[in-house]
């Protein structure tokens, strides 16, 4: 099946413990991203990566980093949670590389205390 | 950067009538694709719409794209309960930009 995997869904932490949060999709899909949705605010693109180990940032990267060393996983890294990145995170891919028709995982909703 | 505008923000209709969401960019677009997100659930793809002046439709839902693409439109005709949820537009420059931007999106709700 199709599908973009996100882990954890749930995570509940304290400011200043370094956290990853994992995509993977098995989709062979170039593009992939990172969003944070909150309420009010809608969507908004953290990091996007066009292909193995090209990377750019999205409107919020601050506070994230993110890497991509295979195509098919692209984690989140959280140097140093502080509680306004508490927030609902999506992942996303797509084919070809760009921004096209977006595969969205689960969702981890993060609480950073 | 670039900004999607969506309104309305919320919009509360009786089963049968019908409903339209409006987004406006502040540069042209590329492209513009259509989200649909249920209640505790994550975006799902409905459409995407690239050709200036485009038109598509999807049984009750009919997605346009202005003619200058810097605005779209996503038509509901004779809600039902099964529409419940948030829509979501979200628009792509190009011109060397791989950035997608969303609008707030319109939180739709159907009364029985």
């Amino acid at each position: 099946e199709a599908q973009v995997t996100q882990n954890p869904r749930y995570l509940i932490t304290v400011t200043g413990k370094k956290l990853t949060v994992t995509c993977s999709q098995n989709m062979n899909h170039e593009y992939m991203s990172w969003y944070r949705q909150d309420p009010g605010l809608g969507l908004r693109q953290i990091y996007y990566s066009m292909n193995v180990e090209v990377t750019d940032k999205g409107d919020v990267p601050e506070g994230y980093k993110v890497s991509r060393k295979e195509k098919r996983n692209f984690p989140l890294i959280l140097e140093s949670p502080s509680p306004n990145q508490t927030s609902l995170y999506f992942c996303a891919s797509s084919n070809g590389g760009g921004p096209r028709e977006q595969y969205f995982g689960p969702g981890t909703r993060l609480t950073v205390t | 950067g670039q900004q999607v505008m969506q309104i309305p923000q919320y919009q509360h209709v009786q089963e049968g009538e019908d409903f339209t969401t409006y987004c406006n960019s502040s540069t042209t677009l590329s492209n513009i694709q259509w989200y649909k997100q249920r209640p505790g659930g994550h975006p799902v793809f409905l459409i995407q719409l690239v050709k200036s002046g485009e038109v598509k439709k999807q049984k009750r839902l009919t997605f346009q794209f202005g003619e200058a693409k810097k605005n779209s439109s996503l038509h509901i005709t004779a809600t039902q309960t099964t529409d419940v949820g948030t829509y979501f537009c979200a628009g792509h420059s190009g011109a060397g930009s791989y950035q997608l931007t969303f609008g707030k999106g319109t939180k739709l709700s159907v009364i029985p």
